[in-house]
């Protein structure tokens, strides 16, 4: 029972460069969220999932993607790399919207 | 933008004392939530108190809450060295709107 996973744990992208963070959960759950956390900042949400299918943005969208692969999966994707997205990334699942949340170890994303 | 600012931002304390941290927000709140952080980890789920609620417990924990002032306080009684962490309250609002949280309080507990 693994809970939530992320994948990678480090990344180092040049500008330009396009990548995807993966999130994975066991839980069953049906709401999945993409936070990034920044020196100073708290975490911020970039995008969310009530439910498998649909898929909305949070307070910091610009520059990323995401896909609701199915009721499990999440994933973030960064098409075109810039040293401001240089943060950690973090994956949260929850029951309901307003509920507890569970995160996932981070994933930490250098851009150069 | 931000819905829980906490108070104080960096707080250092000895072992055996209490640690106190609050958190302000601004819009009408469904339930409150804080959360611990151990440095290099991702969040962990403590406690959550819904806004009909005044006070709750859980173990060390202690969280009250003020829907009239608009603030929340976290209090961790007997803190240990392994309390050390990153904390954060989260507001979940009312209908379909995830949860917003605090750019939180570092406790650094000293033994």
């Amino acid at each position: 029972n693994a809970g939530v996973t992320q994948t990678p744990k480090f990344q180092v992208l040049k500008t330009g460069q396009s990548m995807t963070l993966q999130c994975a959960q066991d839980m069953n759950h049906n709401s999945m969220y993409w936070y990034r956390q920044d020196p100073g900042m708290g975490l911020r949400l970039i995008y969310y999932s009530a439910s498998e299918g649909t898929t909305d943005k949070g307070e910091v969208p610009n520059g990323y993607n995401v896909s609701r692969l199915n009721k499990r999966e999440f994933s973030l994707r960064l098409e075109s790399a810039a040293p401001s997205q240089t943060s950690v990334y973090f994956c949260a699942t929850g029951q309901g919207i307003t509920g507890e949340l569970f995160f996932g170890e981070g994933s930490r994303l250098t851009v150069l | 933008s931000q819905q829980g600012e906490e108070d104080p931002q960096a707080l250092s304390i000895q072992e055996g004392e209490n640690a106190t941290m609050n958190c302000s927000y601004k819009t009408s709140i469904n339930n409150l939530q804080w959360y611990r952080q151990n440095s290099g980890r991702g969040l962990v789920h403590l406690i959550l108190i819904r806004s009909n609620e005044r006070e709750k417990h859980s173990g060390r924990l202690r969280v009250t809450l003020d829907t009239s002032k608009k603030s929340s306080s976290l209090l961790i009684t007997a803190s240990r060295a392994a309390d050390t962490a990153s904390y954060f309250c989260a507001t979940g609002g009312s209908g379909n709107t995830p949860l917003v949280f605090g750019k939180g309080t570092r406790l650094s507990v000293i033994a």
